[in-house]
């Protein structure tokens, strides 16, 4: 996605925390997500954040947001080797009709190490 | 109890074949979406009905037919199928209601040869 846009791959040793990025470019945006994509599987969805929030807290998980920036992060807490994964962030764009589009970032390369 | 469930998980075909791909969700929901996921994971949307009627409709070729019987199924018709057609399809489904929030089904992967 043009219009959203992560670094394409992340390495960390398991027990640190890792932190992936996204920039996106429509300020419209209402709420933004995070997927999770293991090899071979669908999507999974890990959390959301409301356009008018700052941050959101689900156990290891953590989303910042700056609207001003438009940065989002997903910070994981105790990064484990089943974190690892592609994360896809996500935008809801001004709905067409009745369904919101969602617009995808390129996807981040979660790689753990032992 | 699956939420999104998509047939056939995987589908090898020749080039110029029909194929289908079938989605249902159990989950109420009165939107339903296919999505392409390309080699480099890039994903986009194709299609989106609501309550039985197209809504999106992305820059697709004619050879790419959804359908939706009811609200709880969408199909996927590709005709005259090209190598470049190649990809992971996902459905993916919402309610109109509250967040709308997109639930994914596992994903066919289409492989033409």
């Amino acid at each position: 996605g043009e219009d959203v846009e992560q670094s394409l791959f992340l390495s960390v040793r398991e027990g640190d925390s890792s932190v992936i990025n996204c920039t996106y470019t429509d300020s419209s945006s209402t709420y933004l997500y995070w997927y999770k994509q293991e090899p071979g599987a669908g999507l999974q969805l890990l959390t959301y954040i409301f356009s008018n929030m700052d941050m959101k807290q689900d156990q290891r998980l953590t989303v910042l947001l700056n609207k001003k920036d438009k940065h989002l992060s997903l910070r994981i807490a105790d990064t484990q080797t089943g974190d690892s994964a592609i994360y896809f962030c996500a935008e809801t764009l001004p709905s067409s009709g009745s369904a919101r589009q969602l617009t995808f970032g390129s996807g981040t390369q979660l790689t753990v190490l032992p | 109890d699956t939420a999104v469930s998509q047939t056939p998980k995987y589908l090898v075909t020749q080039m110029g074949n029909d194929k289908s791909i079938k989605c249902e969700q159990n989950l109420g929901h009165d939107t339903m979406y296919w999505y392409k996921q390309d080699s480099k994971k890039f994903l986009k949307i194709m299609f989106s009905y609501n309550n039985k009627e197209l809504i999106i409709n992305e820059t697709v070729p004619n050879r790419f037919s959804p359908k939706s019987p009811d609200k709880a199924h969408l199909n996927l018709h590709i005709n005259s199928l090209e190598l470049g057609d190649s990809a992971v399809y996902f459905c993916a489904s919402s309610s109109t209601s509250g967040r709308e929030t997109q639930y994914f089904g596992p994903g066919t992967r289409l492989l033409v040869l």
